[in-house]
């Protein structure tokens, strides 16, 4: 059982790049979600999806798409990477039955240059 | 979303309790109270999770008043380990809720 996986753990982009970063989990959780982290700073909500197929903006959406095809995987994808992307990404999945307890992957630093 | 505010730091000492209080005014009648701890260069992991009164796991407690307007995470006898970040979240108890992380409260455990 692993869990939150994220792929790829650390990346460097060069502005305009593209990439999608990979959340999986194991855990046959409904709610998957992408939080984004600044130096010395709380996490953000990037995006969410409430199930396989279905996805919502969270609190800092631009500039950010993502796509949950299968139930255990939840993409998040940069179309073209800007400075101000440079973070580090954590994934989280939430069961239904156990709501606002949220399981996290050790997150992806990316670094836009 | 019910604000939180919480100490942005505090300081302790081996083997001592440490109590961060996080105050949530507007909270709301079917909103929880949940405790993250997040330490350097990994995701945040929850703790606790209560709707009134005191809750209790192997990890820590946490009290709640009657008024539910703050909650006070408790951590018996910290060690060096405990030093992280802990952050008070409060939100409608519905799975795919938008949970809000503030700047969370940096604890410094020191020996």
């Amino acid at each position: 059982n692993a869990g939150v996986t994220q792929t790829p753990k650390f990346r460097v982009l060069k502005t305009g790049q593209s990439m999608t970063l990979l959340c999986a989990q194991d855990m046959n959780h409904e709610y998957m979600y992408w939080y984004r982290q600044d130096p010395g700073m709380g996490l953000r909500l990037i995006h969410y999806s409430v199930g396989e197929g279905t996805t919502a903006k969270g609190e800092v959406p631009d500039g950010y798409n993502v796509s949950r095809l299968k139930k255990q995987n939840f993409l998040l994808g940069l179309e073209s990477a800007a400075p101000s992307q440079t973070s580090v990404y954590f994934c989280a999945s939430e069961a239904f039955q156990s709501p606002d307890t949220q399981y996290f992957g050790p997150g992806t630093r990316l670094t836009v240059l | 979303l019910a604000k939180t505010t919480q100490p942005i730091s505090m300081d302790s000492y081996e083997g001592q309790e440490v109590n961060i209080t996080c105050s949530h005014n507007n909270i709301a009648t079917n909103d929880y109270i949940t405790w993250y701890q997040q330490f350097p260069s990994q995701g945040p992991r929850f703790i606790i999770q209560g709707y009134k009164t005191k809750v209790t796991n192997e990890v820590a407690s946490l009290f709640i008043p009657a008024d539910r307007k703050s909650s006070t995470l408790s951590l018996p006898r910290v060690s060096l380990s405990d030093t992280a970040v802990y952050y008070c979240l409060v939100g409608d108890h519905n799975a795919g809720n938008m949970l809000t992380f503030g700047g969370g409260t940096r604890l410094m455990v020191k020996p």
